[in-house]
């Protein structure tokens, strides 16, 4: 079965720092371009990042560009957001998804999501 | 940034009714277009891509179209399950962007 799963969420102080992991599974992790999205509470969907599947390349949402390292690790299927700085404003459920780029871009698998508070 | 509108932002709409969802991009995004359903406290689940693309498992009362910079998201007779929240979302480049929601209730 194909399955991503999430952790390292929790409560966090502004100025402080976070890392998530995406735990993958039935699938070829390496073979496929991953990405992070995020929901504050009661609003939409947010990308925040995509990394390739060799690790190589990355893209980031501008809000979090400087403060927010994705990378992976092909090895242990594992996708990580390393979150810096962070900002009440990043306060969200945040959610891996896998991100095939063809036949056709989507997010086409997503994990439950980890929820991240930065209050004081 | 390529924003995408959605309209409308709220529908009520009763089992068996046709409803269709509009997705409105700042510029032509070609067919890069996906929609997701999500329900509350869920991940968001795929439906469509490439804009016409029927995701797998996807039931056949869905269906996309559109292509440059309009696109609609049809359910042809509405579903106990299907009450939720819908989005659409450009992958034609970077930032990818969702539209804001359109949550279907129940009339």
């Amino acid at each position: 079965e194909v399955q991503l799963v999430e952790s390292g969420g929790g409560l966090v102080q502004p100025g402080g720092s976070l890392r998530l992991s995406c735990a993958a599974s039935g699938f070829t992790f390496s073979d496929y371009a991953m990405t992070w999205v995020r929901q504050a509470p009661g609003k939409g969907l947010e990308w925040v990042s995509t990394i390739g599947g060799s690790g190589t390349s990355t893209y980031y949402e501008d809000s979090v560009k400087g403060r927010f390292t994705i990378s992976r690790d092909n090895s242990k299927n594992t996708l990580y957001l390393q979150m810096n700085s962070l900002r009440v404003e990043d306060t969200a459920v945040y959610h891996c998804a896998r991100y095939p780029l063809a036949p056709g871009r989507r997010m086409d698998v997503w994990g439950q999501g980890t929820t991240v508070t930065v209050s004081s | 940034d390529i924003q995408l509108t959605q309209s409308p932002s709220f529908l009520s709409a009763s089992v068996g009714d046709r409803v269709t969802i509009t997705c409105r991009a700042s510029q032509g995004i070609s067919s890069y277009l996906a929609w997701y359903q999500q329900k509350p406290g869920k991940a968001p689940k795929l439906l469509i891509y490439a804009a016409s693309t029927f995701q797998s498992g996807v039931p056949s009362r869905f269906s996309g179209s559109g292509s440059g910079t309009e696109f609609t998201l049809t359910i042809s007779s509405l579903q106990p399950e299907d009450f939720a929240t819908y989005y659409c979302q450009q992958v034609n480049s970077y930032p990818i962007t969702f539209g804001g929601g359109t949550k279907v209730e129940i009339k």
